[in-house]
């Protein structure tokens, strides 16, 4: 069982960007998907969750309308998405699945994180 | 949404301490609880579900108590790759929002 996220990405302010969660070794649609932000220095902030079975999304009040999370099922990937970068949106990205099927409990499975880099 | 604290923000211990952490919900959030360990450069990694269940794999060393708004991570015995920052995490309702961390390190 893993996540796989997508690599370093260095982008200019007001580019759009897609980042990628590729689970394997479970049944995907069987397991939410959560994703995660750390920015340089600081702490843990909860973005936002996916229901892969039926794309069930709900977001963090700070995040919601800033990204766009989605997954496509027959690739067993999930994506974080932002139409438009902000420096500020410079941190690495975790992507996570809850122990449990079909329900939210403890966050066992990480994916190694995607470095985001947004700069002029 | 429900604002999580942490106490103390870092600590240093010497090895084979006692170690507590503790966690407070501003509201309350029965044992929907967990506990994280992150090591620099590192993802999360799960100790702790429900307030108290151990994950598998993780030592016998790490506890966790509580249930409402107070909880506690014990870390017993403590040993030099316990130096990490651990976070607990509320999951009783969405947002599912962090503690700010404490970090612990070795004398």
């Amino acid at each position: 069982v893993q996540l796989v996220q997508s690599g370093v990405a260095v982008k200019k302010p007001g580019e759009s960007l897609k980042i990628s969660c590729k689970a394997s070794g479970y049944t995907f649609a069987n397991y939410w998907i959560a994703w995660v932000r750390q920015m340089p220095g600081s702490g843990l902030e909860w973005m936002g969750i996916i229901a892969p079975r039926d794309s069930d999304t709900r977001y963090g009040p700070s995040f919601q309308g800033q990204v766009t999370i989605s997954v496509d099922k027959s690739l067993t990937t999930a994506y974080l998405q932002w139409d438009t970068l902000k420096a500020s949106d410079t941190a690495m990205y975790y992507c996570a699945r809850p122990r449990s099927e079909l329900g939210v409990d403890g966050f066992d499975i990480w994916g190694q994180g995607t470095v985001v880099t947004v700069s002029s | 949404d429900i604002q999580m604290t942490q106490s103390p923000s870092s600590l240093s211990a010497s090895v084979g301490d006692k170690v507590t952490i503790t966690c407070q919900a501003s509201q309350d959030i029965s044992d929907f609880l967990n506990w994280y360990q992150q090591k620099p450069g590192k993802a999360p990694k799960l100790l702790i579900f429900e307030a108290s269940n151990l994950e598998v794999g993780v030592s016998s060393r790490f506890s966790g108590s509580g249930s409402g708004t107070h909880f506690i991570l014990t870390i017993n015995s403590l040993q030099p790759d316990d130096s990490a920052t651990y976070f607990c995490q509320q999951f009783e309702n969405l947002p599912f929002s962090f503690g700010p961390g404490t970090k612990v390190e070795i004398k």
